[in-house]
C-alpha cells in the first residue's frame, strides 16, 4: 500500500459530463501530482502542485481543471471531455519537489 | 533530463536473480538515477534510487558503474509477482521543473 488513494478507480463518462476524480494522501508530503498514461504510451505530467500552488502546467486543455484545497487532497474536474481522453490517470505525491513521488493505484477513465 | 535506454523485454526464472540493464551515456553529475516498475493497469511503483554509489533495499539492489554511463537493477529471487515493466529514469529537478519522465521501459516476466 503506497498511502496514495485514488477514487474512483474506474470511470465512465459520456462527452457532456462533469465528473471529478479525487486524490489523497496520507504521507504528510508536500507536493502532489496529476499524471496520464494513455494507452501503450508513456506516462505524461499534467500538473504540479508545491504547498497547494500549482506550479507547472504541462500545456493540458482547459477541460482539465486541477484544484488543491490542502497538502492532502487533490482534485482533478472534468468536463466535456473527448474519447482520446481516455487513459489511466495517476496521482503522485512526494515530500518535496526534488525528493522521491510515490503514486496511487489511478483512475481508468473511459470517455464515450 | 538524460535520455535512458533499456531492453524491451526480458525474461527470468522464478527463484533467480533477474538483472535489468540500463544505459545512461549523457548523465549529468548531478541526476540521479531512479528505478520504478508498473504492473499491468497499477501505479508506478518506486523501487530503488542512487546518485553514484550502489544502493540495497528490501526490494532490490541497484549498481551504477564507475563512469555513471549505465546501471543495473538486481531483483534477487524474483518471483511471479515481480512480472511488470521496469523503467529506469534519470532524474533532475532544476529550475523549478518536474522532469520525471518515463520511457517504454523493460517488460520483465518471470516464469515459474
Amino acid at each position: 500500500e503506497t498511502g496514495v488513494t485514488q477514487t474512483p478507480r474506474h470511470l465512465v463518462m459520456g462527452m457532456t459530463n462533469k465528473k471529478s476524480l479525487k486524490c489523497e494522501q496520507h504521507l504528510g508530503h508536500n507536493a502532489m501530482y496529476w499524471y496520464k498514461q494513455s494507452a501503450k504510451k508513456p506516462l505524461e505530467l499534467m500538473f504540479v502542485y508545491n504547498f497547494k500552488e500549482q506550479t507547472e502546467n504541462n500545456s493540458v486543455p482547459s477541460r482539465f481543471s486541477p484544484e488543491c484545497p490542502n497538502s492532502s487532497h487533490l482534485f482533478l474536474h472534468l468536463h466535456t471531455l473527448q474519447p482520446e481522453d481516455s487513459a489511466l490517470y495517476l496521482c503522485a505525491s512526494s515530500q518535496e519537489r526534488r525528493y522521491t513521488q510515490y503514486f496511487g493505484p489511478g483512475t481508468r477513465l473511459t470517455v464515450l | 533530463d538524460a535520455k535512458t535506454t533499456q531492453p524491451t523485454s526480458m525474461d527470468c526464472a522464478e527463484g533467480r536473480a533477474a538483472n535489468l540493464p540500463c544505459n545512461h551515456s549523457t548523465i549529468s553529475g548531478n541526476e540521479y538515477v531512479y528505478w520504478y516498475r508498473q504492473i499491468h493497469s497499477q501505479g508506478p511503483q518506486y523501487i530503488i534510487h542512487g546518485l553514484k554509489n550502489n544502493e540495497t533495499n528490501e526490494m532490490a539492489s541497484l549498481i551504477i558503474t564507475e563512469d555513471r554511463k549505465s546501471s543495473t537493477l538486481i531483483l534477487p529471487h524474483a518471483t511471479l509477482r515481480d512480472t511488470a515493466v521496469y523503467y529506469c529514469i534519470a532524474h533532475l529537478y532544476q529550475g523549478g521543473s518536474e522532469k520525471l519522465v518515463f520511457g517504454k521501459g523493460t517488460k520483465l516476466t518471470v516464469n515459474p
